[in-house]
């Protein structure tokens, strides 16, 4: 079963900071990535697909990069809304696996 | 609007079963891989199971396989989880999420549905 390892788990930063938090997978999955927003108490939001898409409606500060086993996701400028928990998600025809997620603080 | 909304979680026993449904509108089911992801207090999510646009291609991850079952009725725009011999460790909140189309990820999620597992 491939693995998905998120770093740092938490994060802190101030507004307007770049932040980058970094996922990798166990073994190659090319570029079939995903970068999750949850905020408490509500459904996980789609950010990025396939690694580098922008999901529609997401804003432009947000940006993923990556392929094969390293991957990152990208906040331009850190906004007071970006707070919550971030996940990774590796999807395939047959499954889905989830990193276990970086709580970003602000 | 595009739009996914859960129903039937509650109290189980030990052991015991319980039925989920999800009813979607908004945009044409019968074209959609859809799936049940869930999510342990505290923890993050875990996927459970995907069932392709005609019913056609079902999949279930390994700690629900042969307990739970995916399904869907596109008649009904809805899909369903059966979810039998509960364990303590199925307590969670149920999300059914859309697939997108081919490389887009779960684009569309319920707003969940509460699953307790106790005696």
């Amino acid at each position: 079963d491939i693995q998905m390892t998120q770093s740092p788990s938490t994060l802190s930063a101030s507004i307007g900071d770049r932040v980058t938090i970094t996922c990798r997978a166990s073994q190659n999955v090319r570029t079939w990535l995903a970068w999750f927003q949850q905020k408490p108490g509500k459904a996980p939001k789609l950010l990025i697909y396939k690694a580098s898409n922008l999901e529609s409606g997401v804003p432009s500060r947000f940006s993923g990069s990556g392929s094969g086993t390293e991957f990152t996701l990208t906040i331009s400028s850190l906004q007071p809304d970006d707070f919550g928990t971030y996940y990774c998600q590796h999807y395939s025809t047959y499954s889905y696996t989830f990193g276990l997620g970086t709580k970003l603080e602000i | 609007e595009v739009q996914l909304v859960e129903s039937g979680g509650g109290l189980g026993q030990p052991g015991g079963s319980l039925r989920l449904s999800c009813a979607a509108s908004g945009f044409v089911f019968s074209n959609y891989k859809m799936n049940w992801v869930r999510q342990a207090p505290g923890k993050g999510p875990e996927w459970v199971a995907s069932i392709s646009g005609s019913g056609s291609m079902i999949y279930h991850s390994d700690p629900v396989q042969g307990r739970f079952t995916i399904s869907r009725d596109n008649a009904k725009n809805s899909v369903y989880l059966q979810m039998n011999s509960l364990r303590a460790e199925d307590t969670a909140v149920y999300y059914c999420a859309r697939k997108g189309p081919i490389e887009a990820g779960m684009d569309v999620w319920g707003q969940g549905t509460a699953v307790t597992v106790s005696s």
